[in-house]
C-alpha cells in the first residue's frame, strides 16, 4: 500500500524558515516524480515544486522560486521542502504528491497523496 | 502560464441528477488534464486521467471528455458521498496548474 507521511508543519514567524519532510512507502521510490501542492485555508489547489527521479528535473512555482528549494534522498525514500523568507501568504497546508512518471516533472499525474502537514506564519 | 478556468464554482444538485462541469484552458494542453475530487477534511483523489481515463476503483459513474482546451467531468446518476470539491489539473508544460475547484452541494 501506497503510504506518504508529511512532517515538519507549524507555527513559524515571517521571515523564518521550515523544512518539511515526506516519508514514502509501498512503491519504488526512486522510480517516480514527486511534488508538493500546497492549499491555503478555504481555497484552491497551488503547485509548488516538483522533482524527477534522480533529481535532474525540478521546477517550482513562481511564487515561491528562489525562497523554497526540493530535494530528495532515495536512500531514505524521503522528499524534502526547505521553505525560507516565509510569507503569511505561505500559510497552507502541504500535501506530498507521487506522478506516475520518473524522468519528468510535467506529463503525469498525481496518483498519490498525503495527508498533508500545516504550514501558519503569522508573528 | 496555462490558466484553467472550472465552470460553476458551485453547485447544488440533488441526488440522481446528472452533473456537468466544464474545465477551460488558456492554451491547448492535448489531453494532459486530469480532475480530482477532494472530501471535507480529506486529501484530494485522482477520479479521471489524461482527460477521459478511467481509474481503478473509482465509480463508473464518473467521466471525463475533451481535448485541446475544453474539458468536462461528468457524474451521472449523482450520489449524496459525492458531496466534495472537483479540481481539474494540466500537466502538460511547466508550471502545473490547477483549475480554481468547483464546489457540488447535494440538497
Amino acid at each position: 500500500e501506497v503510504q506518504l507521511v508529511e512532517s515538519g508543519g507549524g507555527l513559524v514567524q515571517p521571515g523564518r524558515s521550515l523544512r518539511l519532510s515526506c516519508a514514502a512507502s509501498g512503491f519504488t521510490f526512486d522510480d517516480y516524480a514527486m511534488h508538493w501542492v500546497r492549499q491555503a485555508p478555504g481555497k484552491g489547489l497551488e503547485w509548488v515544486s516538483g522533482i524527477s527521479w534522480n533529481s535532474g528535473s525540478i521546477g517550482y512555482a513562481d511564487s515561491v522560486k528562489g525562497r523554497f528549494t526540493i530535494s530528495r534522498d532515495n536512500a531514505k525514500n524521503s522528499l524534502y521542502l526547505q521553505m525560507n523568507s516565509l510569507r503569511a501568504e505561505d500559510t497552507a497546508l502541504y500535501y506530498c504528491a507521487k506522478a506516475n512518471k520518473g524522468i519528468t516533472i510535467f506529463g503525469g499525474i498525481f496518483d498519490y497523496w498525503g495527508q498533508g502537514t500545516l504550514v501558519t506564519v503569522s508573528s | 502560464e496555462i490558466v484553467l478556468t472550472q465552470s460553476p464554482d458551485f453547485q447544488s444538485v440533488t441526488p440522481k441528477e446528472k452533473v456537468t462541469i466544464t474545465c477551460r484552458a488558456s492554451q491547448s494542453i492535448g489531453s494532459s488534464l486530469h480532475w480530482y475530487q477532494q472530501k471535507p477534511d480529506q486529501s484530494p483523489k485522482l477520479l479521471i486521467k489524461y482527460a477521459s481515463q478511467s481509474i481503478s476503483g473509482v465509480p463508473s459513474r464518473f467521466s471525463g471528455s475533451g481535448s485541446g482546451t475544453d474539458f468536462t467531468l461528468t457524474i451521472n446518476s449523482l450520489e449524496a458521498e459525492d458531496a466534495a470539491a472537483y479540481y481539474c489539473h494540466q500537466s502538460s508544460s511547466l508550471p502545473i496548474t490547477f483549475g480554481q475547484g468547483t464546489r457540488l452541494e447535494i440538497k
